[in-house]
């Protein structure tokens, strides 16, 4: 059974802040993504990476996929208040299946 | 961009009768959707497999006979929770994918639906 396991499993931090957030897995994937979900709604994608040692910035966010493809990471810069969210990694491996991981709440204090 | 609605989004019912969900991809054809339930402040587990023609394809622990999936067409794929319990409660959400895809596309989510057993 393939799992992601995300840490850390919630997050409280001042506005201005920066921090990471994990995504780890014993499984390769071929490809992986972050969502943000607010309460009540579906998952919003944020990012798609699919080369191992991949690099992307989306503004106050970089990702980075493990040159393993096996783990990534989401790291936020001068966090801000709607940053709060559940944030979401999601793998696939050869089917269009993705496995979610654990999830990160994170909450950014004003 | 790609759009899937999901209906309603959210429901109340009696205890031991049958919901339905809809989900509908609005701007694309979707030849695989998938359904996730969620509980508070967890992540997504994956139910199964929605195939347009063909049956659903159920992650391990899920009953088939409680949770009835039919995709009769290439845009709308449907949930039934028969004789539903309290332990149903849940948000549940579905997702498509587009059918011409590449590694790197995400799915597209709907906006969930609240189901309360009473």
């Amino acid at each position: 059974t393939q799992l992601l396991e995300q840490s850390p499993q919630f997050l409280s931090i001042q506005e201005g802040e920066n921090l990471t957030v994990y995504c780890n897995s014993s499984s390769v994937f071929s490809s992986l993504q972050w969502y943000r979900q607010e309460p009540g709604e579906g998952p919003v994608l944020l990012v798609t990476v699919v080369t191992g040692g991949e690099v992307k910035k989306l503004k106050r966010l970089t990702f980075q996929f493990g040159d393993a493809r096996k783990d990534s990471s989401l790291h936020i810069t001068a966090a801000q208040p709607g940053d709060t969210g559940l944030y979401l990694c999601a793998g696939v491996s050869g089917t269009y299946k993705y496995i979610f991981g654990t999830g990160t709440r994170l909450k950014v204090l004003a | 961009g790609a759009v899937v609605s999901q209906h309603p989004s959210w429901v109340i019912c009696k205890s031991g009768t049958s919901v339905k969900i809809e989900c509908r991809s609005l701007d694309f054809q979707a030849t695989t959707m998938f359904w996730y339930r969620q509980f508070p402040k967890q992540s997504l587990m994956l139910m199964a497999t929605s195939n347009e023609g063909s049956k659903a394809t159920y992650e391990q622990g899920v009953e088939k006979d409680k949770f009835l999936i039919n995709h009769a067409s290439l845009t709308l794929s449907t949930l039934t929770v028969t004789s539903a319990h309290p332990e149903d409660s849940s948000f549940y959400i579905c997702s498509a994918i587009q059918r011409s895809i590449s590694a790197g596309y995400g799915y597209t989510f709907g906006s969930g639906t609240r189901l309360t057993v009473v």
